[in-house]
């Protein structure tokens, strides 16, 4: 199948800094890309969605100045945790598609951790 | 509204089958997804089903019927490693991902 890198797999930042998590589709042109966040023992719950070079659909209740996506390429999506908070330490993760697989792929995930 | 119910806890026994059933509403269907999730991992694509009947691969089958919006995952031969949670996604008519609280499968040897 085809593979998606996500980066990094661990983070533990303080309090009210900015975490970036970047998220490539290598071998495959990723025209969109989802942006889950996991908590644990808990399914997905999809944060947002973004089509390259658009700009990102956000769920309901999540707050789109907080958790800035950018698709700016077909292979390449960030997610950035602005002035993060302890209860944003969650399980991040993305998954990518691209125009004719309707099947996504995911990265590995991301264990963001505030302190 | 959309909704996928799957069982929340599933035991069984290493080298036994095990069957585990989703049931989705959704506005639109375009396929039913079932993923494995070990702890702390993310998930990993098993199958995909898009027409009603039984698709095989390996120690793992999957079967969709359309008109009783089900689906059921069949895992033989189990061992150890099988033990994960399985999450099943049904995709709508916008191409979205509805995801089911995933089913977490205990073998026991």
């Amino acid at each position: 199948g085809a593979v998606v890198s996500q980066h990094p797999s661990r983070v533990i930042c303080k309090s009210g800094t900015s975490v970036k998590i970047e998220c490539r589709s290598l071998d495959f042109q990723a025209t969109t890309m989802f942006w889950y966040r996991q908590f644990p023992k808990q399914s997905l719950m999809l944060m947002a969605t973004s089509n390259e070079g658009s700009k990102a659909t956000y769920e309901q209740g999540v707050e789109k100045d907080k958790f800035l996506i950018n698709h700016a390429s077909l292979t390449l999506s960030t997610l950035t945790v602005t002035s993060a908070h302890p209860e944003d330490s969650s399980f991040y993760i993305c998954s990518a598609r691209d125009r004719t697989d309707t099947e996504a792929f995911f990265g590995q995930g991301t264990r963001l951790t505030v302190v | 509204g959309q909704n996928i119910d799957q069982p929340t806890e599933m035991t069984a026994t290493e080298g036994a089958i095990v069957q585990i059933n989703c049931t989705y509403q959704t506005s639109g269907f375009n396929g039913l997804f079932w993923y494995q999730q070990h702890a702390g991992e993310a998930p990993t694509f098993l199958s995909y089903n898009v027409l009603d009947g039984l698709e095989e691969k390996g120690r793992f089958s999957s079967f969709l019927s359309r008109s009783k919006g089900y689906s059921y995952l069949l895992l033989k031969e189990l061992q150890m490693k099988d033990s994960a949670s399985y999450l099943c996604a049904a995709m709508d008519s916008n191409y979205q991902l509805i995801w089911g609280a995933g089913t977490k499968l205990i073998i026991k040897p």
